[in-house]
């Protein structure tokens, strides 16, 4: 079945250093791809989302590449702050109505 | 639009004993899923309607949980007779559907967490 896979947290930042979170997926076909972020107390948010192969998602200084080649879809963002402390969730969706398939989630901390 | 609600945030509840969730859409979507996320891992697909009818179900849902979105607009999620491994955060989220073959953008309300004692 399909799965996907993300890099075990939590992930612990300076404020401006530049973050990854790799995400690698399983799937036939082709998924879309999609990032979301939870922040203590709240329910999850969209981030970014990729449809197909070579899409970038972008958005609040982060990016996603959908690379079917790596059956990847990394989370980058250049200059964290501490307001982007939260836990990131990867999923992958197979149809347009989409259940999701989620990962386990990267806790990321960014300390001043 | 007040995003996705859900009550109650929590419940407490003692073992054999029935809960029951509600869930608000967004006013006029139409399409609502149900998700389970245990401690440590990402929310799981439980089930789905669109409008009133329920079209899919995980098998992670047993004969124990029921599921209702009468006339298409909030939800319930009952559990009967709860055991300790219920315990979880319950998710819903709801999304419009858009053109044919068009991801929707779901989106999530806060969850209710559930502890079963």
């Amino acid at each position: 079945g399909d799965s996907v896979t993300q890099m075990e947290g939590p992930v612990t930042l300076s404020e401006e250093a530049f973050l990854t979170i790799n995400c690698t997926y399983t799937a036939t076909g082709y998924p879309s791809l999609f990032w979301y972020v939870q922040y203590p107390g709240e329910g999850l948010q969209l981030l970014l989302k990729a449809t197909k192969a070579d899409d970038k998602g972008s958005n609040k200084g982060f990016e996603a590449t959908y690379r079917k080649e790596t059956t990847s879809f990394h989370l980058e963002k250049g200059s964290v702050q501490v307001s982007d402390s939260a836990v990131y969730f990867c999923a992958l969706m197979q149809n347009s109505w989409g259940k999701f398939q989620f990962g386990a989630g990267t806790q990321v901390v960014v300390t001043p | 639009d007040t995003g996705v609600s859900q009550n109650p945030r929590h419940k407490i509840t003692k073992r054999g004993q029935n809960v029951t969730f509600r869930c608000d859409p967004i006013s006029e979507h139409n399409r609502l899923y149900w998700y389970r996320q245990t401690l440590g891992q990402g929310p799981e697909f439980l089930t789905y309607f669109q409008n009133e009818a329920q079209l899919e179900k995980s098998r992670l849902l047993s004969d124990r949980f029921s599921a209702e979105r009468p006339k298409g607009s909030f939800s319930t999620l009952e559990i009967q007779r709860t055991e300790q491994g219920d315990s979880a955060m319950y998710l819903c989220a709801s999304s419009l559907a858009s053109r044919r073959g068009a991801t929707d953008t779901q989106y999530f309300g806060p969850g209710t967490r559930l502890t079963v004692l």
